[in-house]
């Protein structure tokens, strides 16, 4: 878990606010995938992407939240405009190749929206 | 028919005692199941990686995969209360199969009692 760095670890916002989550891969991975972790609830696939690309976004709400993982520097997601149903432990999890190789996941970032 | 299903427990076990966790799945497509542990407010660490069927063992840990019944098993020997935590069955059809996102059962969450 260490390999995958996340920051914040944890984050409070206000309804309306903006919240971004940085996620830094493992040495040498270049796939990143986001997940969402509601209380009480499965780890849901939000977004796969390859350095400047998305590959799959077929978890992510339509409205509000983006993700990039740019030619350099740390993948993001964004949310914008917060609502309490937000609140929720963002994963982010990096591999070498796609499932065809084992994927590793951060501590998470712990958002609150109050 | 949820993709993946796992009893959520509490399961509870005296220590030494042999545990048995369980996924059972629907979609053919997937080929690729992994096992994680996650304790409480961290992130999953990867257990055990399994490609198709049949079966891994590693340590005290033994993954068992049939595909002919679309059912997967993680069995772990000689518990220890370290072992309390909640087990994540997950799995992936990858690039072949058309999607590279880890679809994962709910959890259970197991308790080791010295």
């Amino acid at each position: 878990n260490a390999g995958v760095m996340q920051n914040p670890r944890h984050l409070v916002r206000r309804r309306g606010q903006e919240a971004r989550l940085r996620c830094s891969p493992m040495k040498g991975h270049s796939h990143v995938y986001w997940y969402r972790q509601l209380p009480e609830e499965g780890l849901k696939f939000m977004v796969y992407l390859q350095k400047e690309n998305i590959i799959d976004e077929s978890g992510m709400p339509k409205e509000r939240f983006s993700a990039e993982f740019p030619k350099e520097g740390p993948s993001i997601l964004r949310i914008q405009q917060v609502v309490r149903g937000d609140s929720a432990a963002y994963f982010c999890a990096s591999s070498l190749v796609g499932t065809g190789n084992t994927i590793y996941f951060g501590e998470g970032s712990w958002l609150t929206v109050v | 028919q949820k993709e993946v299903e796992q009893d959520p427990g509490p399961l509870s076990v005296p220590e030494g005692a042999i545990v048995s966790l369980n996924c059972t799945y629907s979609n053919s497509a997937f080929q690729y199941f992994m096992w994680y542990r996650q304790y409480s407010r961290k992130g999953p660490e990867l257990l055990m990686y399994t490609y198709s069927s049949g079966n891994k063992e590693d340590g005290r840990f033994t993954a068992q995969v049939d595909k002919s019944s679309k059912y997967i098993s993680l069995f772990i020997r000689d518990s220890q209360p370290s072992d309390s935590a909640t087990y994540l069955c997950a799995m992936s059809a990858g690039s072949q199969g058309g999607s590279e996102k880890l679809v994962f059962g709910k959890g259970t969450k197991l308790t080791v009692n010295p």
